[in-house]
């Protein structure tokens, strides 16, 4: 059963510390989508790649915040310095080439104190 | 740009009652429409889709149709049970990623 992973599924830090969250999105699917969920703003769009390239990024503060896309199964989202603001619940998500449809990780829940 | 709204929940509902979540959004050119549902602890899954006016998408007894002219993707469902107890999105997609709604949150009581 194919599915998109996430870990980790929570993590608690300290204000300033970095955080890494991973995704690794299903096999074969060459686009992936980073999203954040709070309760104020709903489902944001944080960045998104096809191919392993960037294509828009305009959703993350740019100060604090970075994706990357190392290999095609792993993608990679970075807060360097957190804080308490950003805590969240953060999603990926992946879908495959010509396709409207995403498929949903079951999220990184991050609380900054 | 584009948008979708929903209605605001949460709504309470008892089992076996008729479901509606209504939903309208605005885009420019001719957009895919979706609705998600997030249970507790989840990610979100894909409930149902419609890429073209009038299509109707259909999946678990729920249901909505694409209706071009009023700019609506309303969710129903005639018999709801416990097990429907989630948050659903209304969502589009059109030359970019998917745009989601605020979400509905749904509890349905025995």
């Amino acid at each position: 059963d194919a599915r998109v992973t996430q870990t980790p599924r929570d993590k608690v830090t300290e204000m300033g510390q970095e955080v890494t969250m991973r995704c690794q999105p299903i096999l074969g699917h060459n686009t992936v989508f980073w999203y954040r969920q709070t309760m104020m703003q709903g489902l944001e769009l944080l960045a998104y790649f096809r191919n392993r390239a960037p294509l828009d990024d305009s959703g993350m503060p740019k100060d604090r915040f970075s994706a990357e896309m190392p290999d095609a199964t792993l993608a990679t989202l970075k807060i360097q310095p957190s804080e308490p603001r950003d805590s969240a619940v953060y999603f990926c998500a992946s879908g495959p080439s010509g396709s409207t449809e995403a498929f949903f990780g079951q999220g990184t829940r991050l609380t900054v104190v | 740009g584009n948008s979708v709204t929903q209605m605001e929940g949460p709504v309470t509902l008892s089992e076996e009652a008729f479901l509606t979540i209504n939903c309208t959004y605005t885009a420019t050119g001719y957009p895919s429409l979706f609705w998600y549902v997030q249970y507790p602890g989840e990610g979100l899954q894909l409930l149902l889709k419609a890429t073209k006016a009038d299509d109707k998408g259909s999946n678990k007894g729920f249901e909505a149709t694409y209706r071009k002219e009023t700019t609506s993707f309303h969710l129903e469902k005639g018999s709801v049970q416990v097990s429907d107890s989630a948050v659903y999105f209304c969502a589009l997609k059109g030359n970019t990623p998917l745009v989601f709604g605020k979400g509905t949150r749904l509890s349905v009581i025995a």
